[in-house]
Parts: C-alpha cells; structure tokens; sequence
C-alpha cells in the first residue's frame, strides 16, 4: 500500500523561529489533509490541499503531487503551535485516509 | 453547524469489563471512522461505516466491533478488556471531501 513518511519526526523552536515539515507520499493521490494534535488530543483540520498552495494567518501549505510531497510552513511560531502534526492521503475508491506517524513539535517560550 | 460529538468524553473501566462508545458526526455525513491511539503512536485506523455499513476494517481484533444507525451515529464496542486497550478513541467523519475528528474518548483500563 501506499507509504506516507513525515519528517522531521520531532521539532524544538525558540518561540518566533519559523519551521517547515515535510510529507512524502509513494504514490498518486486524491487528497491531501494537514491536522494539528494538540496537548488535549483534539485534532484541527489545518489544509486540505491536493495540489497548489493555500495560506492560513502563519501557517501555509504547499503540495507538489506530481513529486509527491506536501510542505507545511509555520512563521513566527508561538507555544500554542505545540503538538503533533499530521499529515494524510486519500488514494480513492472509497478507502480510508492514509495517515503519516506525525511530527512532533515543541515551541519553547 | 455542529462539530463531530463523542461520548464519554472519559471513561474507566476494569480489565475484562466491556465499553460502549458514541459518535456523532457532522450533520449530513455518511461515513464515520473510528481510531485508536495510544500514549506516543501514531493513529491506528479501526474501521469505517459508511451508511450502516461497514466499508473498511483495520487490523485489530475481534473484540472491537462498531455499528452504525439510520442517522449516521455510530458506536464501537470493545469487549473483555485489556490492560493495552487504555487509549484515545476517535472518531473522525467526513462528507465528499474532508475529514473532521471528534474530540476523543480518553478509556483508561485498570
């Protein structure tokens, strides 16, 4: 089945310092989705975003399907920013999102 | 409109004991998915329903069942608890394009 890898697996930023996180994809997809897991467990919907960029306040997505990769870009990162994030594929005919292992990131104050 | 719901938001239960958990996903989605994850894992998918039906399985055991109702609710049922069970349950619904998570069930098992 399809592979989904997330790098980097962890992250620690001084509050204000930007980052980037990377999903790799090993085949075509549909869909892609960007999620933030936050400390209480919950899961945001941050992008969905196929193909093209999108920007949302400080955070922006990028997805390159024809290379199989999607960017998630943070500027000016706060403590609120902390968690987990997610990324994950629709490959179609009904089947359910692939989801990558998450990267961790920390934003210390 | 109102979010994905889950119920109980927290729960403790006995090894051996069985759970009930609910579900209830954005008003006019038809397919509702269940995962498991564990302190520190990843999201682990269970299963999915799509109109009182189940469509996808994931790899886990018998003891973890689900079903869905005419007005897209679902449950999941986890029999005969183990000590590895203690987990957060999600639930995730989703239309012709988006998936949206609930909030969690935080089981611990004692």
């Amino acid at each position: 089945g399809i592979q989904v890898e997330q790098s980097p697996p962890d992250l620690i930023l001084q509050e204000g310092a930007n980052s980037t996180l990377r999903c790799n994809f090993s085949d075509s997809v549909n869909n892609l989705q960007w999620f933030h897991q936050n400390p209480w467990g919950q899961l945001i919907n941050l992008f969905y975003i196929p193909s093209g960029t999108k920007q949302n306040g400080r955070l922006s997505a990028t997805t390159v399907a024809t290379e199989r990769y999607s960017l998630l870009y943070i500027s000016s990162s706060q403590t609120t920013d902390s968690g987990v994030y997610f990324c994950a594929v629709d490959i179609g005919g009904n089947t359910p999102l692939v989801f990558g292992k998450g990267t961790r990131l920390s934003v210390i104050a | 409109k109102a979010g994905v719901t889950q119920t109980p938001r927290y729960l403790i239960k006995t090894r051996g004991q069985q759970v009930t958990l609910s579900c209830s996903p954005i008003s006019g989605h038809r397919s509702v998915s269940w995962y498991q994850q564990t302190p520190g894992q990843g999201l682990q998918f269970l299963f999915e329903y799509f109109s009182e039906t189940q469509r996808n399985k994931g790899n886990f055991p018998g003891r973890f069942s689900g079903r869905q109702f005419s007005n897209s609710r679902s449950e999941m049922n986890v029999s005969t608890l183990e000590l590895g069970d203690s987990a957060l349950y999600l639930c995730a619904s989703r239309g012709s394009a988006e998936q949206y998570f609930g909030p969690g069930t935080r089981l611990t098992v004692t």
